[in-house]
């Protein structure tokens, strides 16, 4: 089925280790996006990307990065983990075309840092 | 900064009943406004994409209305079910800036 495909969806990582979040679409959107959403609050924009090899911050882009080497994969990585980054991560994407804008997202991805 | 919010925070309801779920945002030079469901531990799954130029958009028991000049976006739900309960998020997308996201109201619908 066409739409967001997240890996993994749960891990626990120990303070100080370092992981990627994978994300892949297969909608041919051009912009893509990370999220994190914690309990009681709205989502908050890591980064995102408005096409392969363009990508800019968020609202809480410390402690992330992100690449675009293609269309299709936005990736994560998260580097010397801390607990302030346990969350629930969420890849979206969408059309930027005339009358577009629908997010699309993908199912998330549980991290808990310990 | 747009800032958005959305009240009540929960909403418990008998089945059958007509229910409003209201969404509030700072800056009305808005681009477009899109609600969305999100079931426990899953993603969200857009519902409703309203866009700038217009006043509603329906879809099935969803109906949707805009009112920029007062910041306003409502979700109206006729004749709920207990499949709706889940939590419903409104999201603001002002001209070249991104998608801001309310909390969110997490609806329980009561056989």
């Amino acid at each position: 089925n066409a739409g967001v495909t997240q890996t993994p969806k749960f891990r626990i990582l120990k303070i100080g280790q370092s992981m990627t979040l994978q994300c892949t679409q297969d909608m041919n959107h051009n912009y893509m996006y990370w999220y994190r959403q914690d309990p009681g609050m709205g989502l908050k924009l890591i980064y995102y990307s408005v096409g392969a090899g363009i990508t800019d911050k968020g609202e809480v882009p410390n402690g992330y990065n992100v690449s675009r080497s293609t269309t299709e994969d936005f990736p994560l990585r998260l580097e010397l983990a801390a607990p302030s980054q346990t969350s629930v991560y969420f890849c979206a994407s969408s059309y930027s075309g005339q009358g577009a804008n629908v997010l699309t997202f993908g199912a998330g991805s549980r991290l808990t840092v310990l | 900064k747009q800032e958005v919010t959305q009240i009540p925070a929960a909403l418990s309801v008998p089945e059958g009943e007509n229910l409003v779920l209201n969404c509030s945002f700072t800056d009305s030079a808005i681009y477009n406004l899109q609600w969305f469901r999100q079931d426990p531990g899953k993603g969200l799954t857009s519902l409703l994409l309203i866009q700038s130029s217009q006043r509603e958009q329906t879809s099935g028991r969803l109906n949707a209305s805009l009112d920029k000049s007062s910041g306003r976006s409502t979700l109206y739900i006729a004749a709920s079910q207990p499949g709706d309960s889940a939590t419903y998020l409104c999201a603001v997308k002002a001209y070249g800036q991104n998608f801001v996201f309310g909390p969110g109201t997490r609806l329980s619908v009561l056989p």
